[in-house]
């Protein structure tokens, strides 16, 4: 089935030790997206790639970064987690045609710092 | 600012209770309306959305909304829930490009 996969599904990391989380899809969407949600939030976008171009949130700390080397894969980087980045992290996709188009979400990655 | 209001953090319903969940935005553009699901222990997956037409809308598993734009929102409804119905619900906004902003969610109970 196509899906959206990420791994790890949880993943444990230290404080101000860089931590990579990453997603892959086998729906050959040209759009990825980042959320950030914590505990009884909203989702929360914080960047997006429409094909290999980037789309950053404003509102993004420059501690996330993002690597798409190509159309399946995609990745996020965390330079120094604080205690603040625990979290689940949720990957989704979509194609890019319309605004109307679904986003199909991945598991999550969730994130513990120590 | 655009912003969406889930008014209901936490509802706890009987299987064939009716219910109504609300959803409030605040977006001064064209919107595009969502409800996802996710069923305990599954991703988020797409209910039902709205772009344009009838405001009454139809998704998945006897779910409808109703987008009424002189109030800014877009409540869910279902005649009567099953206890396969219990999820959490994320209202979202389209808020132009790929944007979408997501509520808070609302946690529904169904007791058996």
């Amino acid at each position: 089935d196509a899906m959206v996969i990420q791994n790890p599904r949880y993943q444990v990391t230290q404080f101000g030790k860089p931590v990579t989380l990453s997603c892959s899809q086998t729906l050959n969407h040209n759009v990825m997206y980042w959320y950030q949600q914590k505990s009884s939030q909203a989702p929360k976008l914080l960047f997006h790639y429409y094909d290999k171009d980037f789309n950053n949130e404003a509102d993004t700390p420059d501690n996330f970064q993002s690597r798409r080397p190509n159309t399946s894969f995609c990745f996020l980087d965390i330079r120094s987690p604080g205690l603040g980045d625990a979290a689940m992290y949720l990957c989704a996709t979509s194609r890019a045609t319309t605004d109307q188009e679904t986003q199909y979400f991945g598991p999550g990655t969730r994130l513990l710092v120590l | 600012a655009q912003s969406v209001s889930q008014h209901n953090h936490h509802v706890i319903l009987s299987e064939a209770a009716s219910l109504e969940l609300g959803c409030n935005y605040s977006y001064g553009g064209t919107v595009n309306l969502f409800w996802y699901v996710q069923y305990p222990g599954q991703h988020l997956q797409l209910l039902l959305k709205y772009f344009s037409g009838d405001p009454l809308v139809k998704g998945i598993k006897g779910f409808e909304a109703e987008f009424i734009k002189s109030k800014f929102s877009f409540n869910l409804r279902k005649p009567s829930v099953q206890w396969s119905d219990t999820a959490e619900y994320f209202c979202a906004l389209r808020a132009g490009g790929f944007k979408t902003i997501f509520g808070a969610g609302t946690r529904l109970f169904v007791k058996a």
